[in-house]
């Protein structure tokens, strides 16, 4: 089984440019969502959904916006880069069950993309 | 506000002796708690959680933790540790305001010496 895939697995960019992380997962799972790990700090959630239509802001959303078409994919969009966005970044998703106890259940992670901006 | 203290930034034991990595959390009500480990250059794998069930939870690899409302605090465990252990580990939350969204800790570095 696939699991989370995340595309790229390392990207540079410049202050200003955009551009798209891709995330997938096979497993049916309404729930996605993006963090970002930095050094001392843990993750910290950037967007969340839970279901194709549904999307909702994390702890730190401002500079990224995300879509969610279909249940399979989230991507999650940097609308123009700034140096402090330089981060790990990490897809993971999430059966929600009956869906009325939030996340229970385990979150199954991407392999991480590492992202840097000049 | 709420949140989740690992109370240790690295941990470093020997092969063979115990593991204890602490976490507290502060939250009015009872969350949803995880652990999760993190091998070099790969994303998170959980290891266990607690969801109102039993307080003693045991995990993948001989992990376990309880979970002690009193103390607000949900200590993970390992008798014995192997040198396959070594990872960051990331004690884990569910928010008051919205069980969907986790908050997590700063993690906590184990090194297993031989």
């Amino acid at each position: 089984n696939a699991g989370v895939t995340q595309t790229p697995k390392f990207q540079v960019l410049k202050t200003g440019q955009s551009m798209t992380l891709q995330c997938a997962q096979d497993m049916n799972h309404e729930y996605m969502s993006w963090y970002r790990q930095d050094p001392g700090m843990g993750l910290r959630l950037i967007h969340y959904s839970v279901g194709a239509g549904i999307t909702d802001q994390g702890e730190v959303p401002n500079g990224y916006n995300v879509s969610r078409s279909t249940t399979e994919d989230f991507p999650l969009r940097l609308l123009s880069a700034a140096p402090s966005q330089t981060s790990v970044y990490f897809c993971a998703s999430s059966d929600l069950g009956r869906g009325l106890a939030g996340v229970t259940g385990e979150l199954f992670f991407g392999e991480g993309s590492r992202l840097t901006v000049l | 506000a709420q949140s989740v203290t690992q109370l240790d930034s690295h941990v470093s034991v020997s092969e063979g002796t115990p593991v204890l990595l602490r976490c507290n959390y502060s939250s009015s009500y009872s969350p949803s708690l995880f652990w999760y480990v993190q091998h070099p250059n790969k994303g998170l794998q959980l290891l266990l959680k607690y969801t109102s069930a039993a307080t003693l939870v045991k995990g993948i690899n001989g992990f376990e933790a309880e979970f002690k409302k009193s103390e607000t605090s949900f200590h993970l465990t390992k008798p014995s540790a192997h040198m396959s252990d070594a990872a960051e580990y990331f004690c884990v939350v569910t928010r008051m305001d919205s069980s969907y969204k986790l908050i997590f800790g700063s993690g906590t570095r184990l090194l297993v010496r031989p």
